[in-house]
C-alpha cells in the first residue's frame, strides 16, 4: 500500500516562531487532507488539498502532486497550535506518523 | 459543513463484554465509513472499511469476528468490540466522505476511548 512519511516527527517552537511540517507520500493519490489532533482526540480537518496552495489564517498548505509532497506552514504560532498534525492520503486514507508540535510561551 | 457524531466518547467495560460504538453522519449521507484505533502517541490506523448495505473490509491483521462491524443505512455506521479484553483498551474514531466533490473530503468522530478493565 501507499506509504505516508510526515517529518519532521517532533518540532518544539517558541511563540510566534514559524514552522513547515511536510509530508511526502509514495504513490499517486486522489487527494490529502491536514488534521491537527487536539489534546482531547479530536482531528480538527485544517486542509483539503488535491493541489495547488491554500490558506486559512495562520495555517497555509501547499501540495505538488506530481512530486508527492505536501507542506503545512505555520506562522506567528501559538501554544494553543499545540498538538500532532497529520497527512492522511485520500486513495485509503492512511495516515502519516504525525508530527507533534510543542508551542513553548 | 459535515459533521459526524460518535458516541460514546468514553466506555469503561468488563473483560469478556462487547461495546457498541456508534458513528452518524448527521448533515450528509456516508456510502463509506471508515474506523480507526490509535494507542497512546501513535498514528491512526485504518481497522476496516464499512459500506452502507454490504460487508465490511478490513484490514489485514484485524479479527472481523471480535470487530463486528453494520453499516445499515446511509447515516450509521456501528463498531462492535465482542468479548473485550484488556489489549482492545484504544481510542477508536470514525471517520465519513461526503459527497463526491464535497469540500469537506473526510470527516472524522470525536473518539472513543475504551478502557476493558
Amino acid at each position: 500500500g501507499i506509504q505516508v512519511e510526515q517529518s519532521p516527527p517532533d518540532l518544539i517552537l517558541q511563540e510566534g516562531a514559524n514552522s513547515t511540517l511536510r509530508c511526502n507520500f509514495s504513490d499517486s493519490v486522489n487527494n490529502l487532507q491536514w488534521f491537527h489532533q487536539n489534546p482531547w482526540g479530536q482531528l480538527i480537518n485544517l486542509f483539503y488539498i488535491p493541489s495547488g496552495t491554500k490558506q486559512n489564517g495562520r495555517l497555509s498548505a501547499t501540495t505538488v502532486a506530481t512530486e508527492r509532497y505536501s507542506l503545512l506552514y505555520i506562522s506567528s504560532s501559538q501554544t494553543t497550535d499545540s498538538g500532532v498534525y497529520f497527512c492522511a492520503v485520500e486513495n485509503d486514507m492512511r495516515f502519516g506518523a504525525g508530527t507533534r508540535l510543542t508551542v513553548k510561551p | 459543513g459535515a459533521v459526524v457524531s460518535q458516541h460514546p466518547s468514553r466506555v469503561i467495560c468488563k473483560s469478556g463484554t462487547s461495546v457498541k460504538i456508534e458513528c452518524r453522519s448527521l448533515d450528509f449521507q456516508a456510502t463509506t465509513m471508515f474506523w480507526y484505533r490509535q494507542f497512546p502517541k501513535q498514528s491512526l490506523m485504518l481497522m476496516a472499511t464499512s459500506n452502507e448495505g454490504s460487508k465490511a473490509t478490513y484490514e489485514q491483521g484485524v479479527e472481523k469476528d471480535k470487530f463486528l462491524i453494520n453499516h445499515a443505512s446511509l447515516t450509521l455506521s456501528t463498531l462492535t468490540v465482542t468479548s473485550a479484553h484488556p489489549e482492545d483498551s484504544s481510542f477508536y474514531i470514525c471517520s465519513a466522505r461526503g459527497a463526491a466533490g464535497s469540500p469537506y473530503g473526510y470527516t472524522f468522530g470525536s473518539g472513543t476511548r475504551l478502557t476493558v478493565v
